[in-house]
């Protein structure tokens, strides 16, 4: 099992949102600021969507949001669209140049 | 724009050795640390080793310290993990990636599987 755990898989309508919750603990996620999320296409590189809990990389749409409270992390796509079909995994530095990782959840667009 | 490009997995016998590699391009792998991280199927990704930028400081995780080695060859701009006395558990897909700011991991390769089995 992953040091982060996620929802296996969320699901929603184009336009509607959903979030990706990402839980930790008091050594990695609610200890530091340094939450991210990827989006991960089978057979491609993962993709940072979301850096430092709540930023957001050069040419991400708004429509990604991240937010945290205590030892769990949380990703919103609002406004959901086709493309945004894929995995996505939350990551939290642990200290001591060490990251954890979940375990990915789908997003499927219905 | 930043890629890094993953090679040399393959299929392996327990207790052999292999040597990936992550060739990087549109950076200077002298200016980043970078970190191995791995995918077991079916499983979550699980952080390997990093190394600084200067070379000078490297960290392994539990289950591979004393067996991996991370390295780089800043001539060839090439980042390289050298798996020895590999195990059936080491079966992963393998990711170079880079990381920015000290704590985010901000690039990704696309991965190499690497299979241990007899």
């Amino acid at each position: 099992q992953s040091a982060l755990t996620q929802p296996r898989s969320v699901s929603g309508s184009p336009g509607q949102s959903v979030t990706i919750s990402c839980t930790g603990s008091s050594s990695d996620v609610g200890a530091y600021k340094y939450v991210s999320w990827y989006q991960h296409l089978p057979g491609k590189a993962p993709k940072l969507k979301i850096y430092d809990v709540t930023k957001r990389p050069s040419g991400v749409p708004d429509r990604f949001s991240g937010s945290k409270s205590g030892n769990t992390a949380s990703l919103t796509i609002s406004g959901l669209q086709a493309e945004d079909e894929a995995d996505y995994f939350c990551c939290s530095f642990a200290g001591s140049y060490t990251w954890v990782f979940g375990g990915g959840t789908k997003v499927t667009v219905l | 724009q930043e890629q890094l490009v993953e090679s040399g997995g393959g299929v392996v016998q327990p207790g052999r050795s292999l040597r990936l590699s992550c060739a990087a391009s549109g950076f200077t792998l002298d200016s980043y640390n970078m970190n191995w991280v791995r995918q077991a199927p079916g499983k979550g990704l699980e952080w390997v080793a990093l190394i600084s930028y200067d070379g000078r400081n490297k960290h392994y995780g539990d289950s591979v310290k004393g067996r991996f080695t991370i390295s780089r060859d800043v001539s060839k701009n090439t980042l390289y993990l050298q798996m020895n006395s590999l195990r059936t558990d080491d079966t992963a897909v393998y990711y170079c990636a880079r990381i920015f700011g000290g704590y985010t991991i901000d690039s990704w390769g696309q991965g190499t599987l690497v299979t241990v089995s007899s």
